[in-house]
């Protein structure tokens, strides 16, 4: 049972345009989502997070939009840099229950020169 | 600094063998948390502890799996009796405070120990 959804294994977009990942989710119990960057052979890193209560958090070329009635999110990155090619995670927690977070499987993007 | 630390970072194991992992978290961080990463896979949770307690186990399997965080050196997830689907890409990450309760706190990650059962 996939409770957070990246539907998109891969993305490609050229350099200096904009980046929009992609995630949803079914568990409404979630009120905190993060999406992490992760390089090959490295761990994930944080980059940006946002609380249920938002529906928008920005930080530099990254903004990430929440639309609750529909239980989606996304990560734009505005303009995409040739450094921003990853796998891009989104992942949710629960407000209660389980601390763990629930990870999508990633999508891989792809800047093109 | 120093991040969250992970060893070994590959670890080749045979069948019916044992597999310890270790896990130091970042200074001041008394949250550990282990994943598991599946080829073609996002992570799964397995475990969340704190020192000396075991908190959250809900994804640890049932069999052959053990993790602990005593009160002095780092954190291990054990695996008992390795099989072939055991191999994959186990991360530990910390926090300084629980992931719970609305603040704005995130997990820092190591760079994960590479199991491969032959």
């Amino acid at each position: 049972d996939q409770q957070v959804k990246q539907n998109s294994p891969s993305l490609s977009v050229q350099e200096g345009r904009i980046s929009i990942l992609n995630c949803d989710y079914t568990n409404s119990m979630f009120d905190y989502f993060l999406w992490y960057k992760k390089y090959p052979a490295e761990g994930p890193t944080f980059l940006i997070s946002i609380s249920s209560i938002k529906d928008k958090n920005e930080d530099g070329r990254f903004t990430v939009f929440l639309n609750k009635s529909a239980k989606h999110l996304s990560l734009h990155i505005v303009p995409s840099q040739p450094g921003d090619s990853a796998v891009y995670f989104c992942a949710a927690r629960t407000g209660g229950g389980a601390d763990g977070l629930t990870f999508g499987k990633g999508t891989h993007l792809i800047i093109q020169p | 600094n120093a991040g969250v630390m992970q060893n070994p970072r590959h670890l080749v194991r045979r069948r019916g063998q044992e597999a310890r992992l270790r896990c130091s978290p970042m200074k001041g961080h008394s949250h550990v948390y282990w994943y598991r990463q599946l080829p073609e896979e996002g992570l799964k949770f397995m475990v969340y502890l704190q020192k000396e307690n075991i908190i959250d186990e809900s994804g640890m399997p049932k069999e052959r799996f053990s993790a602990e965080f005593p009160k002095e050196g780092p954190s291990i997830l054990r695996i008992q009796q390795v099989v072939r689907g055991d191999s994959a890409a186990y991360f530990c990450a910390s926090s300084p405070t629980s992931l719970l309760g609305g603040t704005n706190t995130e997990a820092f990650f190591g760079q994960g120990t590479r199991l491969t059962v032959v």
